[in-house]
């Protein structure tokens, strides 16, 4: 069975342009969560959707990050305008909706900002 | 919210060896608390977790232990070998359901050497 895919798996860009991340949770998982990884934080959880309903983005840094879940198989993360201290791995996770515990995380989008 | 601190941040044991991770939470509503292994260029991989009605968990050479009183839970794992080599991260959440929040700790980066 296919895991989360996770696109594009690095990106290199300069300040200033937008960026778009893209997650395809695994078929029959309905909630989905975004987290950040950095050395300085570890594992920060930015936002997380149930069947495609934003439920907490306590967890994004700013206006300038946002997160969408159009359907069940597709979610994006944009940062617009990007800036140096974005750079980090962003994963996608997802896990059943009926779920007592795992969450199944993607292989990440590693993102640098110049 | 929850917060979760973990320590060590690095570990290196001999082969062979035990290594011993802990983690303490803020919150005692907690009752749900995993492992997840990261290897490199990987997303974090659940090991083994464990509930808020049970104090102890074993898995082969994996166990945890948790001490609700004291809000902290460690992995022990014995007889390392070098595939143990990754960076583990601790988590915590205040519900059942896997569709609500995972705060994780900052993670452990163990090495084994041969």
């Amino acid at each position: 069975d296919a895991g989360v895919i996770q696109s594009p798996r690095h990106e290199v860009t300069e300040m200033g342009q937008e960026v778009t991340l893209r997650c395809k949770p695994i078929s029959g998982h309905n909630s989905l969560f975004w987290y950040r990884q950095t050395m300085m934080r570890g594992l920060e959880l930015l936002i997380y959707f149930n069947n495609n309903v934003p439920i907490d983005d306590s967890g994004m840094p700013e206006d300038r990050f946002s997160a969408k879940m159009p359907n069940a198989s597709f979610s994006t993360l944009k940062i617009q305008p990007s800036e140096p201290r974005d750079s980090a791995v962003y994963f996608c996770a997802s896990t059943p909706l009926s779920s007592t515990g795992e969450l199944f995380f993607g292989e990440g989008s590693r993102l640098t900002v110049l | 919210g929850e917060n979760v601190e973990q320590h060590p941040s690095t570990l290196s044991v001999q082969e062979g060896d035990s290594a011993v991770i802990k983690c303490t939470y803020s919150d005692s509503a907690s009752n749900y608390f995993p492992w997840y292994k990261q290897e490199l260029g990987k997303g974090p991989q659940l090991i083994i977790d464990i509930r808020s009605n049970v104090g102890e968990k074993k898995d082969q050479r994996i166990a945890v232990t948790l001490n609700k009183t004291a809000k902290h839970f460690s992995l022990h794992i014995t007889e390392t070998q070098p595939e143990d080599s990754a960076v583990y991260f601790c988590a915590a959440r205040l519900s059942n359901f896997g569709n609500e929040k995972l705060t994780f700790g900052t993670g452990t980066r163990l090495t084994i050497i041969p």
